[in-house]
């Protein structure tokens, strides 16, 4: 398995504020990287994927990917207590989309 | 978008028997199918890649003559778990190309 490494958490903080997640990855054959949330019980939800260098913003979200580093970020502008979850980064390394998932990083928004 | 279910949403069976678990894709043909399995509070694990008309490819450290996968048709793979024991009991989820970045909604197994 490719190895993909997230700090588990959790990661606290009040509502209104910007979390920042991030995620490192060891191969640098990977091509894309993406972001899931997941809740308790529930399969992951694609929140949003990052093929180039830089940043991409959708709405709250903003996935900030720099190659050379092996390390992509996801940055939630003014967190709500529901987007209280545990954030998968995933990193695909062919044109078949398998993906290989990090451990998550369990996130607690506090009204 | 691209539209991946999966059945059943849970299931609960003894230590010894045999389990199906089926993943469709109801908008899209999807010639390649991956299966992942998540324990409690770990990360999904790729088990294997499910290829319309061929065989599987299994992941290391997968026993291909446990979980048996079946894609006979450009709508359906099928996961079989064989001769479950209670530590094969995890959170079962599929995606499917086209995209592959969509999931299904996973199946619960609890071997008892």
């Amino acid at each position: 398995q490719k190895e993909v490494e997230q700090n588990s958490g959790p990661l606290s903080v009040p509502e209104g504020a910007i979390a920042s997640l991030n995620c490192t990855y060891s191969d640098r054959g990977s091509q894309s990287f993406f972001w899931y949330r997941q809740y308790s019980g529930k399969s992951p939800e694609l929140i949003m994927f990052i093929y180039s260098n830089g940043d991409k913003e959708d709405g709250r979200f903003t996935a900030q990917l720099n190659k050379a580093s092996q390390y992509v970020s996801l940055l939630i502008r003014d967190s709500q207590p529901s987007d209280s979850a545990t954030y998968l980064c995933a990193v695909n390394t062919d044109n078949f989309n398998k993906f290989y998932f990090g451990s998550g990083t369990k996130l607690n928004v506090k009204p | 978008g691209a539209v991946v279910s999966q059945h059943p949403s849970w299931v609960i069976c003894k230590s010894g028997t045999s389990v199906k678990i089926e993943c469709r894709s109801l908008d899209f043909q999807a010639t390649t199918m991956f299966w992942y399995r998540q324990f409690p509070k770990q990360s999904l694990m790729l088990m294997a890649t499910s290829n319309e008309g061929s065989k599987a490819t299994y992941e290391q450290g997968v026993e291909k003559d446990k979980f048996l996968i079946n894609h006979a048709s450009l709508t359906l793979s099928t996961l079989t778990v064989t001769s479950a024991h209670p530590e094969d009991s995890s959170f079962y989820i599929c995606s499917a190309t086209p995209d592959g970045y969509t999931f299904g909604s996973g199946t619960r197994l609890t071997v008892v």
